[in-house]
């Protein structure tokens, strides 16, 4: 089977950073991606790690190990509008992704 | 910008109506997703399509079918409708296998209530 465990919510305040967990196990593997999914809208792009190691982009970093099939994603300098869910997934090929159950981001003041 | 369009926000059916779900890319991109979306499960994707006329299955594609007759557009088709197929629908659409970015671009979605 394929899975993806990520942690159901988290709770901040502004301006702190915070780290969500991605354990993943499937049947194929060329990366780990994040999405943003704010209520009620689309799923939108964070980042995609195929390699092992940290990428940044702003605020945003996504970090992957590959050997121990576990990803996060760290968000600093947290802002109110960062409330939203935040979803890893696994490119099993193809552009095929495998999506976690996503993890609720509350930000507060 | 990448635009996927999905023609319906919001559906009322009743069950055993036949549905269409209708989804639209504009940037040319080879290929097109349908995902569904519920509390709790995150996204499944149900059919995929990496070409016109061509279809894959995903992980829950009972009770589903697809039809992809030009690259621009990709149909999600509940041929019985049932109650438990009320839900979320995502439509999405990426590059083809060139380049493995990982990156889908995703439609508003469509809300699909059966009653």
């Amino acid at each position: 089977g394929q899975s993806l465990e990520q942690p159901s919510e988290v709770t901040a305040v502004e301006g702190a950073i915070v780290q969500i967990n991605c354990t993943y196990q499937t049947s194929g593997f060329y990366g780990l991606s994040w999405y943003q999914q704010h209520d009620g809208g689309a799923p939108t792009f964070l980042s995609y790690n195929a390699l092992d190691g940290l990428e940044e982009t702003g605020r945003f970093s996504s970090f992957l190990s590959r050997s121990d099939s576990y990803g996060y994603l760290l968000l600093q300098e947290l802002q109110m509008k960062d409330s939203a869910s935040y979803f890893c997934a696994v490119n099993t090929g193809f552009q095929k992704l495998v999506f976690g159950t996503g993890t609720r981001l509350l930000v507060s003041p | 910008d990448v635009k996927v369009t999905q023609s319906s926000r919001y559906l009322v059916k009743r069950t055993g109506e036949k549905v269409f779900l209708e989804c639209v890319q504009d940037m040319d991109h080879e290929n097109m997703f349908w995902y569904r979306q519920d509390p709790g499960l995150g996204l499944r994707l149900i059919y995929f399509s990496y070409d016109v006329k061509m279809k894959e299955k995903g992980d829950i594609p009972e009770g589903y079918s697809v039809s992809r007759e030009k690259k621009e557009r990709f149909s999600l088709i509940l041929e019985s409708a049932s109650t438990n197929q009320t839900s979320m629908y995502l439509c999405a659409s990426s590059l083809g296998t060139s380049g493995p970015t990982g990156e889908l671009f995703f439609g508003e979605g469509s809300r699909l209530t059966v009653l």
